[in-house]
């Protein structure tokens, strides 16, 4: 298996911009994960999916932020419009059978 | 609240150097606990877990008990090599729901040779 597939891996836009980062989650894991990843915060879970339904999206910052998992082949996590304080590395993850997360290489974003 | 505290980085060591990054953790119930590892540019790898007190996780030569009383999971090796270079996090995850991890801040490790 070619694990879990993150894209872009780098994205560079500007203020006001939309982001879209997208998500190819390991074959038969049922749940995701979208994690941000900043000096700052460290490691903060945003939204959780299971069966390709959202069950905890209290980590979303603000209304800016949505995500879709229209099946469970395939997720994005948008960011509409854009801030420099989003710039972070966005990982997406999913959990095997034994509990294990398996973690993307994760997409950088800088927004200017 | 739950919550990981790690010791501050970066640790930098000499190879086949004895390593101990410290993690304690905060947790309302009985939590799994958990180590990361993240090479750079990549994403985390589970290195290694402990579900119950008393149990000790082990892999490629890291070691950790889950220690009750303490609430502590140190991350220990006897001797570390420049390919261990990364960011080691600390996590928890509690029972019941789903499999929520909360992380620690991550302590970065470089082994110079």
């Amino acid at each position: 298996d070619a694990g879990v597939i993150q894209s872009p891996r780098h994205e560079v836009t500007e203020m006001g911009q939309e982001v879209t980062l997208r998500c190819k989650p390991i074959s038969g894991h049922n749940s995701l994960f979208w994690y941000r990843q900043t000096m700052m915060r460290g490691l903060e879970l945003l939204i959780y999916f299971n069966n390709n339904v959202p069950i905890d999206d209290s980590g979303m910052p603000e209304d800016r932020f949505s995500a879709k998992m229209p099946n469970a082949s395939f997720s994005t996590l948008k960011i509409q419009p854009s801030e420099p304080r989003d710039s972070a590395v966005y990982f997406c993850a999913t959990e095997g059978d034994t509990g294990e997360l398996f973690f993307g290489e994760g997409s950088r974003l800088t927004v200017l | 609240g739950n919550s990981v505290t790690q010791m501050e980085g970066p640790v930098t060591l000499s190879e086949e150097a004895f390593l101990t990054i410290n993690c304690t953790y905060t947790a309302t119930g009985y939590p799994s606990l958990f180590w990361y590892v993240q090479y750079p540019g990549e994403g985390l790898q589970l290195l290694l877990k402990a579900t119950k007190a008393d149990d000790k996780g082990s892999n490629k030569g890291f070691e950790a008990t889950y220690r009750k009383e303490t609430t502590s999971f140190h991350l220990e090796k006897g001797s570390v090599q420049v390919s261990d270079s990364a960011v080691y996090f600390c996590a928890l995850s509690l029972s019941g729901g789903y499999n929520k991890l909360i992380f620690g801040a991550g302590t970065r490790l470089a082994v110079h040779p």
